[in-house]
């Protein structure tokens, strides 16, 4: 079936360890997003890649970044993390970015910062 | 900032009842989306309705759409355990999808 795999689903890491999220899909849609989700929040857009370009949302700080090698593979950076960076990571896809077009989601990363 | 919010954040029924969820948002909108979201889990698209429908169906849930009133219900008809989740209406504005904050749903056995 096509779908949206994230890798790992639990991550721990310490304050300041570099930590590396990621994504891969079958549906070979052309924009992939990375959302951040805290504890009975919506979800928050990070960044998104429409084919290769990037697009980083105003207010994401430079500590998150992301690397798109090919349609299949995202990749989320976070360079040194924080414990306010603790979070559900969500990875989603779609073909195209208009308004009827559906974002297929993955399961999600949970991220621990100790 | 959000373009939906979702009313009530919290909604307890027992299996059986019908459950229903409302979406407002602000600005003027070519479609709306709503997504449900099982504990620790991605979310799963459920319905798009766009703004020249007014209701639309898919199983058990349906949903309806006010453009006038700016606004959008979900209703679960004869809920199940397996529909607790927490459910989310979306728009899009500048490309992107924006997130209302949830209902959190509970269906009791």
């Amino acid at each position: 079936d096509a779908m949206v795999i994230q890798n790992p689903r639990y991550q721990v890491t310490q304050f300041g360890k570099p930590v590396t999220l990621s994504c891969s899909q079958t549906l070979n849609h052309n924009v992939m997003y990375w959302y951040q989700q805290k504890s009975s929040q919506a979800p928050k857009l990070l960044f998104h890649y429409y084919d290769k370009d990037f697009n980083n949302e105003a207010d994401t700080p430079d500590n998150f970044q992301s690397r798109r090698p090919n349609t299949s593979f995202c990749f989320l950076d976070i360079r040194s993390p924080g414990l306010g960076d603790a979070a559900m990571y969500l990875c989603a896809t779609s073909q195209g970015t208009q308004s009827y077009n559906e974002q297929f989601f993955g399961p999600g990363t949970r991220l621990t910062v100790l | 900032s959000q373009q939906g919010e979702e009313d009530p954040q919290a909604l307890s029924i027992q299996e059986g009842e019908n459950a229903t969820m409302n979406c407002s948002y602000k600005t003027s909108i070519n479609n709306l989306q709503w997504y449900r979201q099982n504990s620790g889990r991605g979310l799963v698209h459920l319905i798009l309705i766009r703004s020249n429908e007014r209701e639309k169906h898919s199983g058990r849930l349906r949903v309806t759409l006010d453009t006038s009133k700016k606004s959008s219900s979900l209703l679960i008809t004869a809920s199940r355990a397996a529909d607790t989740a927490s459910y989310f209406c979306a728009t899009v504005r500048a490309q992107k999808l924006v997130f209302g904050q949830g209902t959190r749903l509970t269906i009791n056995p």
